[in-house]
């Protein structure tokens, strides 16, 4: 059963374009959403994250919408560079429980 | 150390064989977690490992898979008579701060099965 449903599951964008990866959920009880990033070779990475009292969280290039009614965030990307070419990951957590991710996003930004 | 460090990082076996993975988690993380990545796929939750309780090994595949943690520290996944289709990166993570669990990724093993 997926509990963290992410898309698109591929994404392709020119250089500076705004990608946008969509996650959904049906769990009430989680309580904070990381996203994590992956390069070729690596394993993923804490990008930024975010709990369900705030609608929008940024660091840098990087903001997640958070939509509680809705049981929705995403993750934007703005003026993306093709250094952000990398699989990315949404995630919720229960507390301490095993995060549940989401399928996983591949995106390409070229040049 | 400061951070998960995984061995070996690449392998390639015979079908039959067993293989052992390692993974020595960041100092001081009590929570440890394996996850099966294959070819441009998702994570795949395996096992997991938190403190002194009762490991959950509600994502093992089959009973080919176990894992064991010593000493609350260093943790190693066996595959008994591996396949083909056990031909995958395995992921190691660690974690420990309760409240937002942030989970730190090792660089994964990489298994071939010939």
């Amino acid at each position: 059963q997926q509990q963290v449903k992410q898309s698109p599951q591929s994404l392709i964008v020119q250089k500076g374009g705004i990608p946008i990866i969509n996650c959904a959920y049906e769990n009430t009880a989680f309580d904070y959403f990381p996203w994590y990033q992956q390069f070729p070779g690596k394993g993923p990475a804490l990008l930024i994250a975010i709990r369900p009292d705030v609608s929008e969280k940024k660091e840098g290039r990087f903001t997640i919408s958070f939509n509680k009614s809705a049981k929705q965030f995403s993750l934007h990307i703005m003026d993306s560079q093709p250094g952000d070419s990398a699989t990315y990951f949404c995630a919720a957590n229960e507390g301490s429980y095993i995060p549940t991710f989401g399928r996983g996003t591949s995106l390409i930004v070229h040049p | 150390g400061a951070g998960v460090s995984q061995s070996p990082s690449n392998k390639v076996t015979e079908k039959g064989k067993d293989v052992e993975l390692r993974c020595d988690p960041i100092s001081g993380h009590t929570a440890l977690y394996w996850y099966r990545q294959s070819l441009g796929q998702g994570l795949e939750f395996l096992i997991y490992f938190q403190g002194n309780s009762a490991p959950d090994k509600s994502g093992l595949p089959s009973d080919r898979f176990s894992a064991e943690r010593t000493g609350g520290s260093v943790s190693t996944l066996t595959i008994q008579r591996t396949q083909q289709e056990d031909s995958a990166v395995y992921l190691c993570a660690s974690s420990y701060n309760p409240v937002a669990n942030v989970l730190t990724f090792g660089a994964g093993s990489r298994l071939t099965v010939l």
